[in-house]
């Protein structure tokens, strides 16, 4: 069981490029999570979906997007991007977006963006 | 979500128990107690969580006070590999996880 998969692992993108991070969950996890982390910021929430089909925005949502056309997809588009998106993204899943429920994380991509 | 509060760094050494403060004054009756860790450049981790009992894992135990004001996680016999972030966060049903800055905890030889 390979648990939650990013790919890529890491990736130097020019500004003003299209660029979209993968992630699959193999647990039949029912919610999903984008979140990037900075140094000296924590983990801050850009989207998650509750389940297929839906989606909604966390703490920090412009410039990113996000769809949700099956339970173990949950791709992260940058549709332009921008210096201030350097980061690395972590996702997450949950069984259900519930109090009881722990998240799990996968390995994180490292994006540059220059 | 109520705001927790955490020692930005701790030391321990290696066998011994590290215990990890963490001041959430303002919790809510429904909200939970969560811990997680992040190793170096790793996702982070789930470790334990409770709503006002102690709660014991395979990974550490976690003692909430009578008054839910504060919690300790206790990592019984600290390991090398136990040196992380580790995170503190109070949530409710249908709420997200807010990650603060966290602990740098550093386990010695």
């Amino acid at each position: 069981i390979a648990g939650i998969t990013q790919a890529p692992t890491s990736q130097i993108l020019a500004a003003g490029r299209r660029m979209t991070l993968r992630c699959t969950q193999d647990m039949r996890h029912n919610a999903m999570y984008w979140y990037r982390q900075d140094l000296g910021l924590g983990l801050r929430l850009i989207h998650y979906s509750n389940t297929a089909g839906t989606t909604g925005k966390g703490e920090v949502p412009d410039g990113y997007s996000v769809s949700r056309a099956n339970t173990d997809d949950f791709p992260l588009t940058l549709a332009s991007a921008v210096p201030s998106q350097t980061s690395v993204y972590f996702c997450a899943s949950s069984v259900q977006a519930g109090v009881y429920n722990e998240q799990f994380f996968g390995p994180g991509t490292r994006l540059t963006v220059l | 979500d109520a705001k927790t509060t955490q020692p930005p760094s701790m030391d321990c050494a290696e066998g011994r128990a590290a215990n990890l403060p963490c001041n959430h004054s303002t919790i809510s009756g429904n909200e939970y107690v969560y811990w997680y860790r992040q190793i170096h450049s790793q996702g982070p981790q789930y470790i334990i969580h409770g709503l006002k009992n102690n709660e014991t894992n395979e990974m550490a135990s976690l003692i909430i006070t009578e008054d839910r004001k504060s919690s300790t996680l206790i990592l019984p016999h600290a390991t090398l590999r136990d040196t992380a972030v580790y995170y503190c966060i109070v949530r409710r049903g249908g709420q997200n996880f807010v990650f603060g800055p966290g602990t740098r905890l550093s386990v010695l030889p």
